[in-house]
């Protein structure tokens, strides 16, 4: 079974600080696709970043960085100087049996 | 790459009535999903297609539900007699396929049954 869990389903934050939103997931699969995806006001969900079951190794990409530790079964993403742009529902997600499974989300607000 | 499309992205309805949406994925794209999303809660998969083939149902697809993809391009999600239950964010993304390939989203149809 495949599941999502993302604990923190509101978070506050003044522009620029830095914010760590977690994701903890299970599978018995031994390969397997995490992601996350941003869903800002309008609807869409935007995909942010795929990480693959072998490679534990962390990824930064501008003001973003994800920690990705399998001992753990976690998959972290942190924002760093936030801006006000960064408000949205995070969802962290799965790949498992032919379709992601998400998590419930986490609703970020920035504070200008 | 126009991205995936939804239409309409809103629709309201009377109980009992049917409703179909439809979505154009990303053209090269050969898998197109659907999920529902409910307020407050991550998307739920519906169901799938590889090409013009449904290759997986979700238990939460009654049978009131039905989706087609006829020449693996576009496709259609039909609900017959709609119950307020019903009311939700329809979500389309077509992928190249395979556990690597990103799910591309639409921007959702909002259904509201009154």
């Amino acid at each position: 079974a495949q599941k999502v869990t993302q604990a923190q389903t509101e978070i506050s934050v003044v522009e620029k600080e830095d914010v760590t939103l977690d994701c903890v997931y299970e599978t018995r699969d031994t390969t397997y696709y995490l992601f996350w995806y941003k869903q800002p006001p309008s609807g869409e969900l935007v995909f942010l970043i795929r990480r693959n079951s072998f490679d534990e190794q962390n990824e930064i990409s501008g003001r973003y960085s994800w920690n990705f530790q399998k001992s753990t079964s976690s998959f972290n993403f942190t924002i760093t100087a936030s801006q006000v742009v960064d408000s949205a529902v995070y969802f962290c997600a799965l790949f498992g049996a032919n379709n992601l499974f998400f998590g419930t989300g986490t609703r970020l607000t920035v504070i200008p | 790459d126009t991205g995936v499309s939804q239409n309409p992205r809103h629709k309201i309805t009377k109980r009992g009535q049917n409703v179909t949406f439809r979505c154009d994925p990303i053209s090269e794209h050969n898998r197109l999903y659907w999920y529902r999303q409910t307020l407050g809660q991550g998307p739920e998969f519906l169901t799938y297609f590889q090409n013009e083939a449904q290759l997986e149902k979700s238990r939460l697809l009654s049978d009131r539900f039905s989706a087609e993809r006829p020449k693996g391009s576009f496709s259609t999600l039909e609900i017959q007699r709609t119950e307020q239950g019903d009311s939700a964010m329809y979500l389309c993304a077509s992928s190249l396929g395979g556990t690597r390939s990103p799910l591309h989203f639409g921007n959702g149809t909002r259904l509201t049954v009154t």
